[in-house]
């Protein structure tokens, strides 16, 4: 079984602070890593896409890859209130057809 | 109006019964998904089809059946609905021609409860 884990939390990270979020993967043919937000009772929604090793940012969030490790972070800088979401991890498995999601981290941004 | 929508938003129903779940998306996206999501399970692959002739399971499918009438819609069925199927069910599109590959756009998601 193919598989993402995540620390499902809570995280709680003081407004302003950086907040770290970890994944790791199990198929090492995974190519393409996400991070989506999902605030309770929505849909998810993708903030962050992935496919090389090292640093993708995009305002105040990065993300980091490292295949060798099988590992995949999200960090958030300058946390906002309106941070306070579950983050999924996902990952494409080897043959590109599907997604598996993690079972989310719930972040939690204290004023 | 959204890229991706799913009737109803929330449905209650008895164990036994048969319900139909539709999923709509103007996206003009082949690929399709449905999920659910479970407190603490994180979302889960029910059915997928990347055209209107195919279909696959996932890794939940039992209990499931699913038609994909046209590219823009995808309807997830319960046979005989059961308590243990109540959860949040999300239908999500992709298009492999997308910059971000296999990003998935999910709908608003349906609330079932079985009881």
């Amino acid at each position: 079984q193919k598989e993402v884990e995540q620390n499902s939390g809570p995280l709680s990270v003081p407004e302003g602070a950086i907040a770290s979020l970890n994944c790791t993967y199990s198929d090492r043919g995974s190519q393409s890593f996400f991070w989506y937000r999902q605030y309770s009772g929505k849909s998810p929604e993708l903030i962050m896409f992935i496919y090389s090793n090292g640093d993708k940012e995009d305002g105040r969030f990065t993300a980091q890859l490292n295949k060798a490790s099988q590992y995949v972070s999200l960090l958030i800088r300058d946390s906002q209130p309106s941070d306070s979401a579950t983050y999924l991890c996902a990952v494409s498995d080897s043959s590109a057809s599907k997604i598996i999601f993690g079972s989310g981290t719930r972040l939690s941004i204290r004023p | 109006d959204a890229d991706v929508t799913q009737t109803p938003r929330n449905r209650i129903t008895k164990t036994g019964k048969r319900i139909m779940l539709e999923c709509s998306q103007t996206k003009g996206h082949d690929r399709m998904y449905w999920y659910r999501q479970d407190p603490g399970l994180g979302l889960r692959l029910i059915y997928y089809s990347f055209d209107v002739k195919d279909i696959n399971k996932g890794e939940i499918s039992d209990g499931y059946s699913v038609s994909r009438q046209a590219q823009a819609k995808f309807s997830l069925s319960l046979e005989s609905a059961i308590p243990n199927q109540t959860a949040l069910y999300f239908c999500a599109t992709s298009d492999l021609k997308d910059r971000a590959g296999e990003t998935q756009y999910f709908g608003p998601g349906t609330r079932l409860l079985v009881l």
